[in-house]
C-alpha cells in the first residue's frame, strides 16, 4: 500500500521562524502536492510538483515555497512564520496525469501552530 | 464564485436512511470527478471516481451531469461508520490536471 509519510504530526512554532515539513512518499509517483485545510475553506493547493526540481504555484503560493531535489521527497518551506499560517497541512501523491488514474494518496497531516 | 461548491452541512439523519449530497462545478473544462471521505482529523482518501455513465459501490452510487455540471453521491442504508466529511473533487485538465477540492459536506448519522 502507498505511504505518505510526513515528519510531524503536530508542530508549534513562532512569528518569524523558518519553518521545514518535510514529505516523503514510497510509491515513485511523479506528482506530488502541498495544500493547507481550514475550517470552512476546504483544501486549499499551495504547491505542486511533477518532476523532480520542478513546481507550480498553486491557489495559494504566498510566503511558501517548496523544494523538490529527489523524486521521494517534496518539502515544503514558511520562508518567515506568520500567524495566518497556522493551518493544517496535507501532503498527498499521485501517478502522473495521463495514465488516466489520478488517486491522491493523502499522509496524515501537520497541524501547525504560529504564535 | 468558487470552483466547486457544496452544502457544508451538517446533514443529521438516523441509520438506514438514505441521504445525497450534491456538488457543483463552474469550469466547463472539467473531466474527472472524485468523491473522497474524510473522517474527523484524518487525512481524505477516496471513496470513489465518477464516471459519466453513473458507477454504484455497494451502498454508495455516484452520478454526473455534465450539462448541468453537478455530480451527486447517494448513500443508502446509512450505517453509524458513514459519519464523516464528503470532499467532491474535480481535475481540470487546462490547468495542469490539478484537483480542486470543495470544502466538504459533513455527515453525521445517528442510532
Amino acid at each position: 500500500d502507498v505511504k505518505v509519510t510526513q515528519s510531524s504530526r503536530y508542530l508549534v512554532k513562532r512569528t518569524g521562524e523558518k519553518v521545514f515539513l518535510e514529505c516523503v512518499q514510497d510509491m515513485d509517483h511523479e506528482n506530488m502536492f502541498w495544500y493547507r485545510q481550514d475550517p470552512g475553506l476546504g483544501l486549499r493547493l499551495i504547491y505542486f510538483s511533477y518532476d523532480v526540481k520542478m513546481k507550480e504555484k498553486g491557489d495559494i503560493p504566498e510566503g511558501y515555497s517548496v523544494s523538490r531535489e529527489k523524486k521521494e521527497r517534496f518539502s515544503l518551506i514558511l520562508e518567515s512564520a506568520s500567524t495566518n499560517q497556522t493551518s493544517m497541512y496535507l501532503c498527498a501523491s499521485s501517478l502522473k496525469v495521463g495514465t488516466g488514474y489520478e488517486k491522491l494518496f493523502f499522509g496524515s497531516g501537520t497541524q501547525l501552530s504560529v504564535l | 464564485r468558487k470552483e466547486v461548491e457544496q452544502d457544508p452541512g451538517p446533514f443529521n439523519v438516523p441509520e438506514g436512511a438514505t441521504v445525497a449530497f450534491n456538488c457543483t462545478y463552474s469550469n466547463s473544462a472539467s473531466q474527472s470527478f472524485f468523491w473522497y471521505r474524510q473522517d474527523c482529523r484524518k487525512e481524505p482518501k477516496l471513496l470513489m471516481s465518477v464516471y459519466s455513465s453513473g458507477n454504484e459501490d455497494g451502498r454508495f452510487t455516484a452520478q454526473l451531469n455534465r450539462a448541468s455540471q453537478y455530480i451527486s453521491l447517494l448513500i443508502r442504508d446509512s450505517k453509524l461508520s458513514d459519519s464523516a466529511t464528503y470532499l467532491c473533487v474535480v481535475t481540470v485538465y487546462n490547468q495542469g490536471g490539478k484537483l480542486i477540492f470543495g470544502q466538504g459536506t459533513e455527515l453525521s448519522v445517528k442510532p
